[in-house]
């Protein structure tokens, strides 16, 4: 069954770092997430991205964050100077399309990777 | 009141039992409704698509109520594997997929 891929899947920082978080997402998918959830707590949405643009994204993600796709593969999500409270299991997910497109429900599922998990200290 | 909410338990029931958990959504706007099941730090992994009409999955049923903005998860004749934390999750309408999660409910199943 595809699968989306992330590496690294533990990356440890200094804080003030840049952190590059890297994303293969599933290969005929074309909407791309990232998610991130703070040790015990819930998992929350970062951004959207289609079309090679931003669809969507939350106050979590302000200025220090970026997302790009280098490629027709990797979907990357920057952290340009870490802080202590990124510490965070960051979860990239993908979709096939969504929901109120006249697409199947079975194409607006989102498929998440296994996660990379970002200490920052 | 939080978008989405689960009582977050644990509910810790024997082998064989049937247990049911319930998430509320504060947005009428909600259009998609999910369960995902969530193993110690590992990702979400999606259990089912839950419909108006109500689905069911083997062991596992859902259903949703657009009056009372609930959805439910009953599982069945439960197993040893079933212990995990079970996560609702709904998305917007006109939203990009963007699924708002629950805290999530921790189930343990006990021999």
């Amino acid at each position: 069954e595809p699968e989306v891929t992330q590496t690294p899947s533990h990356q440890v920082t200094q804080m003030g770092q840049e952190v590059i978080l890297r994303c293969v997402p599933i290969s005929n998918h074309l909407y791309f997430y990232w998610y991130r959830q703070i040790l015990g707590q819930k998992v929350e949405f970062l951004v959207s991205f289609y079309n090679n643009e931003i669809s969507e994204k939350s106050e979590i993600f302000d200025d220090q964050f970026s997302v790009e796709r280098p490629d027709g593969s990797n979907f990357t999500l920057k952290i340009r100077s870490t802080k202590l409270e990124d510490s965070a299991m960051y979860f990239c997910a993908s979709s096939v399309s969504i929901a109120g497109q006249g697409a199947s429900a079975t194409n607006e599922k989102l498929f998440f990777g296994s996660g990379t998990q970002l200490s920052v200290l | 009141r939080k978008e989405v909410e689960q009582d977050p338990g644990p509910f810790n029931v024997p082998e064989g039992a049937t247990v049911a958990f319930n998430c509320t959504y504060s947005n009428s706007a909600s259009q998609s409704f999910f369960w995902y099941r969530q193993d110690c730090r590992k990702e979400p992994k999606l259990l089912m698509s839950v419909y108006s009409s109500g689905n069911e999955d083997g062991r596992f049923t859902a259903q949703l109520n657009r009056a009372s903005q609930y959805i439910s998860l009953l599982i069945r004749d439960s197993k040893l594997s079933d212990s995990a934390t079970y996560l609702c999750a709904v998305s917007i309408s006109g939203g990009y997929n963007k699924l708002i999660f629950g805290a999530g409910t921790r189930l343990a199943v006990h021999p």
